[in-house]
């Protein structure tokens, strides 16, 4: 069973730039979630996407935004960029079904962006 | 919302010696906590999870304990390995159909470097 995946694995932008992140969930997983990782400030929420919609959004601006194609994968945006927007951005896929299992978040090697 | 406090920061241990990291939760109406290890440049790795119907779970090397009552729950790690060096991050959610606005989302702790010297 192929992971979860992101693309690309490093983006280097200057101040005020847009940077575009991508996902892919583990096939039959249809929610995609985005959290953000700064250095030593552990994993915080960012978004929930689930069948196409936005399910829940974290304590971030509205210039962190993103959307869910039909195929589940994902889009994380990121508009006017600030210094501290340097981080790792992770993103992880669940099943959406009610089952055991449909807790379960599984993480892509996320996507290491630099502010400049 | 939910907050999750992790302890200790680091923590260094003996191969062989026992490692055990302490999680405490605010909101009782999470059920669900997964443990990850995120070595060093690699994904966070789900290695152990607990539901709030369970109060043990155990898997090979690596316990949970779950005390709903007060609040907390723990990872233990016996026989430690120099291989189990990573940082170690405790979660909690609530469940994604209880509606609000904490559903579905993992609430994380500041995470545990854990270093077994050989």
């Amino acid at each position: 069973e192929a992971g979860v995946t992101q693309s690309p694995t490093h983006l280097i932008k200057t101040r005020g730039q847009q940077a575009t992140l991508r996902c892919s969930p583990i096939s039959g997983h249809t929610s995609v979630y985005w959290y953000q990782q700064a250095l030593g400030l552990g994993l915080q929420f960012l978004l929930w996407y689930d069948e196409g919609e936005e399910r829940n959004r974290g304590n971030f601006p509205p210039r962190f935004s993103g959307r869910q194609f039909p195929n589940y994968s994902s889009e994380l945006n990121v508009n006017a960029l600030e210094l501290e927007d340097s981080a790792l951005y992770l993103c992880a896929s669940s099943l959406y079904e009610w089952t055991p299992r449909s807790y379960e978040q599984y993480f892509g090697p996320g996507t290491r962006l630099t502010v400049t | 919302g939910e907050n999750v406090e992790q302890h200790p920061s680091t923590l260094s241990v003996q191969e062989g010696d026992s490692a055990v990291i302490k999680c405490t939760y605010s909101d009782s109406a999470s059920n669900y906590f997964p443990w990850y290890k995120q070595e060093l440049g690699k994904r966070p790795q789900l290695i152990i999870d607990i539901r709030s119907n369970v109060g043990e779970k155990k898997d090979q090397r690596i316990a949970v304990t779950l005390n709903k009552t007060a609040k907390h729950f723990s990872l233990h790690i016996t026989e430690t390995q120099p291989e189990d060096s990573a940082v170690y991050f405790c979660a909690a959610s609530i469940p994604f159909n209880a509606g609000g606005t904490s559903y579905g989302k993992l609430t994380f702790g500041q995470g545990t470097i854990l270093t077994v010297h050989p």
